[in-house]
């Protein structure tokens, strides 16, 4: 079966870091473009950072020099090095497949559970 | 950024009814362009990618259209099941994917 499961997420204080972990089954991350995309509670989605399969890196502005996605192509597991850590970055956090449909329309297609990061005092 | 507009924000409807969300982009973004299904405590489910393309397993009472700029996602025959919240979003920028604002479909 083709899941996702992250984990790692916990109460952490402003300036603080997490990592956040996201295991794979059923499918190769490093043969994949891969996502993190995260929620606030009682908001929207909010891309966060994308890995290529090449290896290459893209991150929102908002995340932009302090949170860093890397992948361990032996566990076959995705993760999201998170520093410096503000109030408004707690959210839900989910890690996402992004399937290219046609070689040419990408889609998150497959979705971890999620885990929950509160950033507070 | 590409900024997505989703509207309404939220909607009442009844079994049965037709339900329409519109979702427009802050420039042209082809038909790179999908819709995704959320209910509460759960993850985000994929309905329709490209458009108007529906994914493997999800009913065919879902379908999308638009191009451009401005996009439609409809429920031909809501059904209990379909009563959640559901957001755009655009793949045209690859580095910088951004998702609309949500609507939630609630039960009249």
């Amino acid at each position: 079966e083709v899941q996702l499961e992250e984990s790692g997420g916990g109460l952490v204080q402003p300036g603080g870091s997490l990592r956040l972990s996201c295991a794979a089954s059923g499918f190769t991350v490093s043969n994949n473009y891969m996502s993190w995309v995260r929620q606030a509670p009682g908001k929207g989605l909010e891309y966060i950072s994308l890995i290529y399969s090449g290896g290459t890196t893209y991150y929102a502005d908002s995340v932009t020099g302090r949170f860093t996605i890397s992948r361990d192509n032996s566990k076959n597991t995705l993760y999201l090095q998170m520093n410096s850590l503000r109030a408004e970055d707690t959210a839900v956090y989910y890690c996402a497949r992004d399937e290219w449909f046609g070689d040419l329309f990408g889609a998150f297609d497959i979705w971890g559970q999620g885990t929950m990061v509160t950033v507070s005092s | 950024d590409i900024q997505m507009t989703q509207s309404p924000s939220s909607l009442s409807a009844s079994v049965g009814d037709r339900v329409t969300i519109t979702c427009r982009a802050s420039r042209s973004i082809s038909r790179y362009l999908n819709w995704y299904q959320q209910k509460p405590g759960k993850a985000p489910k994929l309905l329709i990618y490209a458009a108007s393309s529906l994914q493997s397993g999800v009913p065919s009472r879902f379908s999308g259209s638009g191009s451009g700029t401005d996009f439609t996602f409809t429920i031909s025959s809501l059904q209990p099941e379909d009563f959640a919240t559901y957001f755009c979003q655009q793949s045209y920028s690859t580095a910088q994917l951004t998702f609309g604002g949500g609507t939630k479909v609630e039960i009249k």
